[in-house]
Parts: structure tokens; C-alpha cells; sequence
């Protein structure tokens, strides 16, 4: 089944304390990319990555960092997070820049 | 100014009418123009894709695109409970998806 996978669903976290959010897709999609959504604010792109050791900012990349080592997997890490970026996050893989296969998100809530 | 832009909603139509969204965009370089579903705790799901002028039929659902006035809408026929969501229109300038705010549609019935 086609799928992308992000874990973790749900985490709370303090305000600091590194954490990752995994993201895998199955599909051998070249291009990824992590959202956030925040309600009346819809839905924004923090970066985005082309294809293996290609990545970019989106919208939002401030207090976030990417790696995409392999193909499948594009992690989001947050070095220290603040109360601000408490959101419900989104990978999200393709073949091109348009037709999104979603992750089911990653509700996060920092202290 | 953003650079998708929906009308905010919410939009309330009774079973069986049609339901309209629409949408505008500031780069007159766009050239794919999407439009994704999200059910409320949901993530959003591809339904329809444009990439010339003029209608996109499927289903109940048809999507128009006019790149002279920068917009693209909707068509939801015959709609049904089942279409209740929030609806994002997005665009493709500068090699990246933007995403508007996003229309919530109830489908009363």
C-alpha cells in the first residue's frame, strides 16, 4: 500500500528539548516536503526537498532543519523547541511539485 | 498579499445543490493549480488537478481554471453529507505548492 508514515502522532513536549519527527514514504518519490497547520493560517510549507542532499526553505524554516540522507526519508528536527511551534504537521511526498501524498500528521505541543 | 487566495467560508448548502469555491492567485507564472480535500482531524487528500484554461470534469466535481484572471473554482454537484470538509486550493509558483487558507463546506441535510 502507498503510504507516508510520520511518528510521532502526537507528542508533548517542554520548551527546549530537541525532538525529531520521522517521515518514510514507499512510493520512490523524488520530491518531499513538511508542512505546518495552523488553524486560519491553513497550511505552510516549511522546506521541501527535490531529491537525495537537495533541500530548501519553504515559507517557515525558521527553528526547523531538515536532512534527506536516502530517498525514502525526510526527518524534520526542531533543535529547541518554543511554545510558537505547537501546530499539526504534514509530510507529504510526490513525484512532482503538485500531487501531494499526505502523511496523517503530527500534532505537536510544546511547553 | 498571499499568494493563494480563498473565500473563507464557511459555506453552508443544502443536499443536492451546488456547491462553488473559489480561488485566486497572485503569480501570473503559475502554471498547476490543485485542489485537496481535508476531513476535520484528517490530512488533506488530492481531488482534482487543472493545468489549462477551461473545465476539468470528474465525477461530481469540476474544476475551471482562468489564467487571464488569475482564479480557479470548484464545482461540487449534487452535494452530498459526505462532502462536508475543509477544501485548499493550491498553486505552483516558484517551484514550490502554495496552499490558501481553505473553504469549509457543510453539506446540510
Amino acid at each position: 500500500e502507498a503510504q507516508v508514515t510520520q511518528n510521532p502522532r502526537y507528542l508533548i513536549t517542554v520548551t527546549g528539548k530537541k525532538l525529531t519527527v520521522t517521515c518514510s514514504q514507499n512510493m520512490n518519490h523524488e520530491y518531499m516536503s513538511w508542512y505546518r497547520q495552523d488553524p486560519g493560517l491553513g497550511l505552510r510549507q516549511i522546506y521541501y526537498s527535490m531529491n537525495v542532499e537537495v533541500t530548501d526553505k519553504g515559507d517557515v524554516p525558521e527553528g526547523y532543519k531538515v536532512s534527506r540522507k536516502e530517498k525514502r526519508n525526510f526527518p524534520l528536527i526542531l533543535e529547541s523547541p518554543s511554545p510558537n511551534q505547537t501546530s499539526l504537521y504534514f509530510c507529504a511526498s510526490s513525484i512532482g511539485l503538485g500531487e501531494l501524498f499526505f502523511g496523517e500528521g503530527s500534532r505537536l505541543t510544546v511547553l | 498579499q498571499k499568494e493563494v487566495e480563498q473565500n473563507s467560508g464557511p459555506l453552508s448548502v443544502p443536499e443536492g445543490a451546488i456547491a462553488s469555491l473559489n480561488c485566486t492567485y497572485s503569480d501570473r507564472g503559475s502554471q498547476s493549480f490543485f485542489w485537496y480535500r481535508q476531513y476535520s482531524g484528517k490530512s488533506p487528500e488530492l481531488i482534482m488537478s487543472i493545468y489549462s484554461n477551461g473545465d476539468k470534469e470528474d465525477g461530481r466535481f469540476t474544476a475551471q481554471l482562468n489564467k487571464a484572471s488569475q482564479y480557479v473554482s470548484l464545482l461540487i454537484r449534487d452535494s452530498q453529507p459526505s462532502d462536508s470538509a475543509t477544501y485548499l486550493c493550491a498553486a505552483v509558483p516558484d517551484y514550490k505548492l502554495s496552499f490558501g487558507a481553505g473553504t469549509t463546506v457543510t453539506v446540510r441535510a
